[in-house]
């Protein structure tokens, strides 16, 4: 499986929206009946930090402007209104078979 | 509160050895899946390996395979990696991460830089 996060790089203005697209190389609807992709924010100079889950489970602690979305090869992460702590970058990863970070969104404002 | 606490990063020259250590702490480790996902300077996230709950069952990137070896201590609450034969492009930070289920990683150690040269 093959992650293509789109764009790479993205700046946006304070308040204003954000979307970043991961596209994977084949359906990762796995046979359990689960999507195994999951989003991660890392912030300069810090590790990362899951924000979802199995596509749109928002972690505890998330602030609820952050969300996912998608199914089969498409998803998308979200951000409402973005601030000044969104800074950073943005992984997707797919969890099954052989773990598969996609290359990274670097946001900044 | 969940946490991984990292150590044994360090410089090292080709072909060199470094073994670094994870102690889990705020959850119940004996049960949980680990891993390591490393990151080279400027670069992205790759995963490197994981551990089953026992210790008998691991996965690992082809370029490390033979070269590195994870571990767990569960009675110390503590992962390990041991790296061998280590080359520049092992160069990155290293973290330790808790793997609830298929990589959903929900809890990262602070990292430690390794640097090969």
């Amino acid at each position: 499986v093959v992650l293509t996060q789109l764009p790479l790089s993205l700046s946006v203005t304070l308040g204003q929206p954000a979307s970043i697209s991961c596209r994977s190389s084949q359906s990762l609807l796995h046979s359990d009946g689960n999507t195994h992709l999951h989003w991660f924010q890392q912030r300069p100079g810090q590790s990362p930090r899951r924000l979802i889950y199995r596509v749109s489970n928002r972690d505890s602690g998330v602030p609820d402007r952050f969300s996912g979305s998608g199914s089969g090869t498409d998803f998308t992460l979200k951000i409402s209104s973005v601030e000044a702590e969104d800074v950073g970058i943005y992984y997707c990863l797919h969890g099954a078979n052989w773990p598969t970070f996609g290359q990274g969104t670097t946001v900044d404002i | 509160e969940m946490q991984l606490v990292q150590s044994g990063g360090g410089l090292v020259q080709s072909g060199g050895s470094l073994r670094l250590s994870c102690v889990a702490s705020g959850f119940t480790f004996s049960s949980s899946w680990m891993a390591w996902v490393r990151q080279a300077p400027g670069k992205g996230l790759e995963f490197v390996t994981n551990i089953n709950v026992d210790d008998s069952h691991a996965g690992y990137l082809d370029s490390v395979k033979g070269r590195f070896t994870i571990s767990r201590d569960n009675a110390k609450n503590s992962l390990y990696l041991q790296m061998n034969d280590l080359r520049d492009e092992d160069t990155a930070v290293y973290y330790c991460a808790r793997d609830p289920a298929y990589a959903a990683f929900d809890v990262w150690g602070q990292g430690v830089m390794v640097t090969v040269s």
